[in-house]
């Protein structure tokens, strides 16, 4: 079974300040990885993906993570931040290659970007 | 396309009250999936079918819910009778098998039981 650990309940931040946030996950095989966004009252928006290839993949709305197998983690970050991605931010992974399976989520980390 | 269509947005009802919650997934997509969202416990996975099939209700917390799949572009989630710990938002979600599997989700129903 597959578990995701987003350390972080809740993250404070500046305006126009850089941001991680960071998830680590357990699996036995190799997963998918995955974060998506929800802001207030939405449903939750996928942000990037990773499948395989290059570790640094890039998303919607200026954010990039870094996937690094052997620290088993996926942080997510953006070098500025606004006002308007204060959100929750969900990371996921689901297994791969062996029958289908259900997308793994973390409990979620609030970004809370104040001016 | 217009994306995963959840209805209504709002429900509020009555303790003892039947909810009808609804779901169009995305054309094309052969999994859909029905969680609940709260504050307490977080995102959970209620069911998911493939193919209008269910094919793992572990999630359903009782037998006041059920969730059917008609055809590949319907899906209803039933609470009969409601209770107000069913207060939460629902969301809906689909995906294809293909590639990584990523879900698409709806804006989700918020439900409130009184």
């Amino acid at each position: 079974a597959q578990s995701v650990t987003q350390l972080d309940s809740q993250v404070p931040v500046f305006e126009e300040a850089p941001v991680e946030l960071r998830c680590n996950y357990s699996s036995s095989v190799s997963v998918y990885l995955f974060w998506y966004v929800q802001y207030p009252n939405q449903g939750l928006q996928l942000l990037l993906k990773y499948l395989s290839g290059s570790t640094l993949v890039k998303g919607i709305n200026g954010f990039e993570a870094e996937f690094n197998k052997s620290q088993t983690s996926f942080h997510l970050r953006k070098p500025s931040v606004h006002i308007s991605d204060t959100a929750e931010y969900f990371c996921a992974v689901r297994r791969m290659n062996s029958g289908y399976s259900t997308l793994t989520f973390g409990k979620g980390t609030m970004l809370l970007v104040s001016p | 396309d217009a994306g995963v269509i959840q209805s209504p947005r709002h429900e509020v009802t009555e303790m003892g009250q039947e909810v009808t919650l609804r779901c169009k997934p995305i054309s094309g997509h052969d999994y859909l999936f029905w969680y609940r969202q709260t504050m307490m416990r977080g995102l959970e996975l209620l069911i998911y079918f493939n193919n209008n099939v269910p094919i793992d209700d572990s999630g359903m917390p009782e037998d006041r819910f059920s969730a059917k799949m008609p055809n590949a572009s319907f899906s209803t989630l039933k609470i009969q009778p409601s209770e107000p710990r069913d207060s939460a938002v629902y969301f809906c979600a689909s995906s294809l098998h293909q590639g990584a599997g990523e879900q698409y989700f709806g804006p989700g129903t918020r439900l409130t039981v009184t």
